[in-house]
């Protein structure tokens, strides 16, 4: 099976501008999950699809949403760009929701806002 | 709040060595479960090694183990005759069920060197 891919893989942009990131996860998989990774804070949950609706949402603002499609593919939106949204995002997909489930991570998108 | 803490940032271990990296945790709740993640430079997080908080006895998965104090709310992941592709920031995570809510908390990381 294909592992979870996101693209770009790098992006930059400057403060104000919006960006979209997207996700496919495992073939068979209906939950994806984003992370935000910063050196100094380390993986933080910004929120968890399945089935195409938001099942759990981290502590961000609201410039950062995402969506689910019905083929499971996911994108997540920040908007109004600042410096401190430079990061590398994390997508990671398992078979469902749940404690018990293994997530499998993509190679991530770093995003470099200037 | 769950609170999930690496004191180590760095750690380093020579080549066959053993090495053991630290995870404390804080949860009032009592069903839950715990991970170590491994992300290589430039590669995917992985899996290492899960931990049921209702299974007493630690998992192992070949030259990786946990110690798991459920009481001291501690995760130790212990590895054993360290290899060169060991090298890796390690993550130690902390998932649970509360209220018709996932939540997911990972810890700061720890880098660890291994030396030829």
């Amino acid at each position: 099976k294909a592992g979870v891919t996101q693209t770009p893989r790098y992006l930059i942009k400057t403060r104000g501008q919006q960006v979209t990131l997207s996700c496919s996860p495992i073939s068979g998989h209906r939950s994806v999950s984003w992370y935000q990774q910063t050196p100094g804070q380390g993986l933080q949950f910004l929120f968890e699809y399945f089935s195409e609706t938001q099942r759990n949402k981290g502590n961000f603002p609201g410039r950062f949403s995402g969506r689910q499609f019905s083929n499971s593919r996911s994108e997540m939106n920040v908007s109004t760009l600042e410096l401190g949204d430079s990061a590398l995002y994390l997508c990671a997909s398992s078979p469902e929701p749940g404690t018990t489930y293994e997530q499998y991570f993509g190679p991530g998108t770093r995003l470099t806002v200037t | 709040a769950q609170t999930v803490t690496q004191s180590q940032p760095e750690m380093s271990v020579q080549e066959a060595e053993t090495v053991t990296l630290s995870c404390t945790y804080d949860t009032s709740e009592s069903d839950y479960y715990l991970f170590w993640y491994k992300q290589p430079p430039s590669r995917q997080m992985i899996l290492v090694i899960r931990q049921e908080a209702y299974k007493q006895q630690n998992a192992t998965e070949n030259r990786f183990s946990v110690n798991f104090q459920k009481a001291a709310k501690s995760f130790s992941l212990k590895i054993s005759d360290s290899q060169l592709g060991d090298a890796a920031m390690y993550f130690c995570a902390y998932r649970s069920w509360v209220s018709g809510t996932y939540k997911y908390i990972f810890g700061t990381g720890t880098r660890l060197k291994v030396l030829a």
